[in-house]
């Protein structure tokens, strides 16, 4: 199994330009996350999905939008590409959630984007 | 969670020593929270969970201890190795947030030969 993959690895942008990063997982799970991380911090949710076709926002979900068309895509756009939306972008996905699943998030590499 | 910062809280530790990484939570109704790994130019990776009605969980080399009262996590790795170089990251969320995960600023560990 491959678990989580992100593409691209990198990439740069011009402000106002528009990008989509993909995240595929093969392990046919429900839920899946979009995070961001910046120098020196945690990460932070911007969208997650629990299943096909459902989305809803994080913590951070300004100038994103997202599509789960489906089960095993997640994907992440950027409309219009500003310099704050520099970051490390991790995608992750679990099984499920709740006091009666297992919750182990599993993240891919993430993709590093840097916007001039 | 923990304040928001560029320089993260860094432990030096000699290898075989045992290490004790602190986290402080924000919010009193999570009751959940998870311990990560995360190593330079990769993705966090899960080491241990507990929940609230634990105050410790053991699992191989490490405990997490939680403190509900003064809303702390610990995470104590015995005989600390090399391979554990990396920063941790403290996680909080509750069952009926859907996987929200709320990260703390991080710490990172470094493990003298």
């Amino acid at each position: 199994n491959a678990g989580v993959t992100q593409t691209p690895k990198f990439r740069v942008l011009k402000t106002g330009q528009s990008m989509t990063l993909l995240c595929a997982q093969d392990m046919n799970h429900e839920y899946m996350y979009w995070y961001r991380q910046d120098p020196g911090m945690g990460l932070r949710l911007i969208h997650y999905s629990v299943g096909e076709g459902t989305t809803a926002k994080g913590e951070v979900p300004d100038g994103y939008n997202v599509s789960r068309l489906k089960k095993q895509n997640f994907l992440l756009g950027l409309e219009s590409a500003a310099p704050s939306q520099t970051s490390v972008y991790f995608c992750a996905s679990s099984y499920g959630w709740g006091s009666a699943s297992y919750n182990e998030q599993f993240f891919g590499p993430g993709t590093r984007l840097t916007v001039l | 969670g923990e304040s928001v910062g560029l320089h993260l809280p860094t432990l030096s530790v000699q290898e075989g020593d045992n290490s004790i990484i602190n986290c402080a939570y924000s919010n009193s109704a999570s009751d959940y929270f998870i311990w990560y790994k995360q190593e330079s130019g990769k993705g966090p990776q899960f080491i241990i969970d507990i929940r609230s009605n634990m105050d410790k969980r053991q699992g191989q080399r490490v405990t997490v201890l939680l403190n509900k009262t003064v809303k702390h996590l610990s995470l104590q790795i015995a005989a600390t190795q090399p391979g554990d170089s990396a920063v941790y990251f403290c996680a909080e969320t509750s069952y009926n947030q859907g996987g929200k995960l709320i990260f703390g600023q991080g710490t990172e560990l470094s493990v003298k030969p």
